[in-house]
């Protein structure tokens, strides 16, 4: 059964600090692996995604993330986050089945 | 372009009752995915319909069934509502056409109260 642990239930950050949001996941096979964001009163929205290739892979809004196999993690990134990037992220993880399992999502806030 | 819609928004239930949520998808998806999020929680995999065939289905009662439509819209019905099933109800669309390393698109979800 695949699973996904997201480390950071609520992260609070100043703006302009780095973000580093954790998502380790579990399944033995080939993995298709996603970041979503959900902003106050909107509907969840992609962030990012890795199905193959370069491991480091860079979404919208400057948001990055880095695939490593070897400790099955793909934890989210961002230099510097602003006011705006307040909102819940999701890891989630696609195995063969094409079922999605979600984790339980991290509350991001930016004090101003 | 629309995104997806799901109907109603809002839906109040009361224990015992049957509810029927609506989903339609992008056009041009075939590929619609139910999601059940309980307050707290990230979503949980429900169902997933392509071509109006069931192709995934999660560890949920068989109180929980759904279906799709020629026109690839889909419905969730839930049986028997307990105060459990309070949730946001999300579905997904994507257009599988491309392969199975297609993004999917979410809509607001429905949000249910079992009261």
């Amino acid at each position: 059964a695949q699973s996904v642990s997201q480390h950071n239930h609520h992260v609070i950050l100043s703006e302009a600090a780095s973000l580093e949001l954790g998502c380790n996941y579990s399944y033995g096979g080939t993995v298709n692996l996603f970041w979503y964001v959900q902003y106050p009163g909107q509907h969840l929205q992609l962030l990012l995604k890795y199905f193959s290739g370069d491991p480091l892979v860079k979404g919208i809004k400057g948001f990055e993330a880095e695939f490593i196999k070897s400790k099955f993690s793909f934890n989210l990134r961002k230099p510097s986050v602003q006011w705006s990037d307040t909102a819940e992220y999701f890891c989630a993880v696609k195995g063969n089945a094409g079922k999605s399992t979600f984790g339980d999502g991290t509350t991001l806030t930016v004090k101003p | 372009d629309a995104g997806v819609t799901q109907s109603p928004t809002h839906l109040i239930k009361t224990r015992g009752q049957h509810v029927t949520l609506r989903c339609s998808p992008i056009s041009g998806h075939k590929s619609v995915s139910w999601y059940q999020q309980v307050l707290g929680q990230g979503p949980q995999f429900i169902f997933q319909y392509y071509e109006k065939e069931e192709r995934g289905r999660g560890n949920f009662p068989d109180r929980f069934s759904a279906r799709q439509f020629p026109n690839y819209s889909s419905e969730l019905n839930v049986n028997a509502l307990l105060l459990g099933d309070s949730a946001l109800y999300l579905c997904a669309s994507k257009d599988a056409g491309k392969g199975m390393n297609t993004e999917a698109f979410f809509g607001q979800g429905t949000r249910l109260t079992v009261v």
